[in-house]
């Protein structure tokens, strides 16, 4: 069966330090990828999706970036933390492109930015 | 363009008593419909999902959801209310082929009172 793991659960970092979240997925193989924000009291925000190995799209201008190193390796990143970057990070992962299908969603990370 | 508005962003019922979050979507095309159920501290679940089969459609833990077009609702109901419901629901609204973009709605906390 498929899984999708993300970690850390919890992260407090302070103000201008490096960002790094990662996300695998297991039990499938070319998966579509994506990194969501979910601010307090809003809905989900679509950050970046990738459809395969190096291939990142982005939705919204940011202070963060990612990378798909390996197929079923999803990476979230910062140089540079802003306040701003706080909130609940999730990854999924879909079958189809446009997914008609649902997400399967990870467990989250909480950031906190101090 | 698509967007998906959800009534209500607090929802109280008393156990045993019927459960009602309610969804409006817009969308140029046919849509994909979802919902999806968040604990605490915890990714997205899908609760269950419309894809132009049957109008009413049956989901995990006793929920259903009825696809309305005339209304463009998209409702879920559960007959009776369980403490275990309590969470956030959101519904969520995919564009069918050539889209990549899933629109979430703010979410419903449901609250059940004992």
């Amino acid at each position: 069966s498929q899984t999708i793991h993300q970690w850390p659960a919890t992260l407090v970092q302070p103000v201008g330090s490096p960002l790094s979240l990662e996300c695998t997925v297991e039990g499938t193989s070319n998966p579509n990828l994506y990194w969501y924000r979910q601010a307090a009291g809003r809905g989900l925000q679509l950050l970046f999706y990738s459809v395969g190995i190096g291939q990142i799209s982005s939705e919204v201008p940011q202070n963060l970036s990612a990378s798909r190193p390996q197929d079923r390796q999803f990476i979230l990143s910062s140089k540079k933390l802003l306040l701003s970057d706080s909130g609940f990070y999730l990854c999924a992962w879909s079958v189809e492109q446009a997914p008609i299908g649902g997400y399967t969603f990870g467990s989250g990370t909480r950031l906190t930015v101090v | 363009a698509q967007s998906v508005t959800q009534l209500g962003s607090h929802v109280s019922v008393s156990e045993g008593a019927l459960v009602l979050l309610r969804c409006n979507y817009s969308s140029s095309v046919p849509p994909y419909l979802f919902w999806y159920v968040q604990y605490p501290n915890q990714g997205l679940q899908l609760l269950l999902k419309y894809t132009s089969a049957a109008t009413l459609v049956k989901g995990i833990n006793g929920f259903e959801a009825e696809f309305k077009k005339s209304e463009t609702s998209f409702h879920l109901t559960k007959p009776s209310a369980h403490m275990s419901d309590a969470a956030e629901y959101f519904c969520a609204v995919t564009k069918g082929a050539g889209g990549f973009k899933t629109i979430f709605g703010a979410g419903t906390r449901l609250f059940v009172k004992a």
